[in-house]
């Protein structure tokens, strides 16, 4: 059975920092793995998808990487923001269903 | 990126009513939609995937007499709560895969509360 750890569970650093966000999964039979954040009350926006053929993808700001063989991924999040304050979701697809991660909740301070 | 619609985004009912919601891809076809059901300060947990034409997939655990989906077109798939009751208040939320890439998009969720 597969299962998504996040760690850690929140985080609070100043605006400005550099900063990485972790996802571990224990099984590497995996379709892809996504990143969301999700906004307090509100749905999932979804941030970057690695297929499993994939090592890394970039949007912006953000890094996400992934180590199939370890069960590893991170988000990267440069030059870190007020605005970039959410819960952020990891989720790997295997077998036809996504399974989620618990979060992590940042928190950049002004 | 595509975009999946919920509707509503909130509602209150009294126990024992039944709740509609509705999940609308609104750019895409998807011929798989996903309802998940999250409780505060926790993740989400998939409760069914709902397939267009057939009969939905109910994860371990989940009524499939209590919580009814109907997935009737390539574009709209409804979850209703049946005989509400205050336990079943929570926050609900769709997901459709978009463009063949395996990426799967999310609508904006319900927030459901039975008094």
């Amino acid at each position: 059975k597969q299962e998504v750890t996040q760690i850690p569970a929140a985080l609070s650093v100043p605006e400005g920092e550099n900063l990485v966000l972790n996802c571990s999964f224990t099984d590497s039979a995996i379709y892809n793995l996504q990143w969301f954040r999700q906004d307090p009350g509100k749905g999932l926006t979804s941030l970057l998808l690695i297929q499993s053929s994939q090592r890394e993808q970039t949007s912006g700001r953000l890094n996400a990487s992934l180590d199939k063989s370890s069960g590893r991924s991170t988000l990267y999040i440069a030059a870190s923001q007020p605005g970039d304050s959410a819960t952020y979701l990891c989720a790997v697809k295997g077998a036809g269903k996504l399974i989620f991660g618990q979060g992590t909740t940042l928190q950049v301070k002004p | 990126g595509a975009v999946v619609s919920q509707h509503p985004s909130r509602v209150i009912c009294k126990s024992g009513t039944s709740v509609k919601i509705e999940c609308r891809s609104l750019d895409f076809q998807a011929t798989t939609m996903f309802w998940y059901r999250q409780f505060p300060k926790q993740s989400l947990m998939l409760m069914a995937t709902s397939n267009e034409g057939s009969k939905a997939t109910y994860e371990q655990g989940v009524e499939k007499d209590k919580f009814l989906i109907n997935h009737a077109s390539l574009t709209l798939s409804t979850l209703t709560v049946t005989s509400a009751h205050p336990e079943d208040s929570s926050f609900y939320i769709c997901s459709a895969e978009g463009d063949g890439t395996g990426e799967l998009f999310f609508g904006e969720g319900s927030r459901l509360t039975v008094l």
